[in-house]
């Protein structure tokens, strides 16, 4: 159990596009998401945490008009980036908390994002 | 804020046991402790949690000592296939607080 699920798992965009990628969580609620980036051989850096019908909180440094994050639901969260650029290339990682006790997270494939 | 410190990076050799210690001097009463896994372009995968004392399942066992400033991942015959990094995350799931990773351990199993 406790599946999450992001899609799509790569894309690459011309620089100034936006791309949107989906996080959902697949047989539990979720009732927040968090999403994260990674660097090649570096940490995961958290970006932002959403929880569902609110406002997502962003990170110091993270420019929240440039990622958009929309968790419209219990099992679905959304991160636009808008206006790509190159150096917004890198690895984006979804995970979701569940309901109840456990303060574990579920993490998400990951997408691989690169802008050309 | 809870810093985290762990090893960059560990060998050993497959059968035996690897323990991959955190630091974590000024965690907070309320954070928990968690292990991830990370494969390459993979996203963690959970290995275990714990609050305090001993906590063991089917993959490792999670040592942490009384006042819980540091906390060491075991993992019992490891495999080649254990080759991964290992994420030390110190924190608990609020919005009020913050979720900190550590940089990660390289562990590489040798045959």
């Amino acid at each position: 159990g406790a599946v999450v699920s992001q899609h799509p798992s790569w894309v690459i965009c011309k620089s100034g596009t936006s791309v949107k990628i989906e996080c959902r969580s697949l047989d539990f609620q979720a009732t927040t998401m968090f999403w994260y980036r990674q660097f090649p051989k570096q940490s995961l850096m958290l970006m932002a945490t959403s929880n569902e019908g609110s406002k997502a909180t962003y990170e110091q440094g993270v420019e929240k008009d440039k990622f958009l994050i929309n968790h419209a639901s219990l099992t679905l969260s959304t991160l636009t980036v808008t206006s790509a650029h190159p150096e917004d290339s890198s690895f984006y990682i979804c995970s979701a908390m569940g309901r109840g006790g456990s303060y574990e997270q579920y993490f998400g494939p990951g997408t691989r994002l690169t802008v050309t | 804020l809870a810093k985290i410190t762990q090893p960059i990076s560990m060998d050993s050799y497959e059968g035996q046991e690897v323990n991959i210690t955190c630091s974590h001097n000024n965690i907070a009463t309320n954070d928990y402790i968690t292990w991830y896994q990370q494969f390459p372009s993979q996203g963690p995968r959970f290995i275990i949690q714990g609050y305090k004392t001993k906590v063991t399942n089917e993959v490792a066992s999670l040592f942490i000592p009384a006042d819980r400033k540091s906390s060491t991942l075991s993992l019992p015959r490891v495999s080649l296939s254990d080759t991964a990094v290992y994420y030390c995350l110190v924190g608990i799931l609020n919005r009020d607080d913050k979720i900190i990773f550590g940089k990660g351990t390289r562990l590489h199993i040798l045959p």
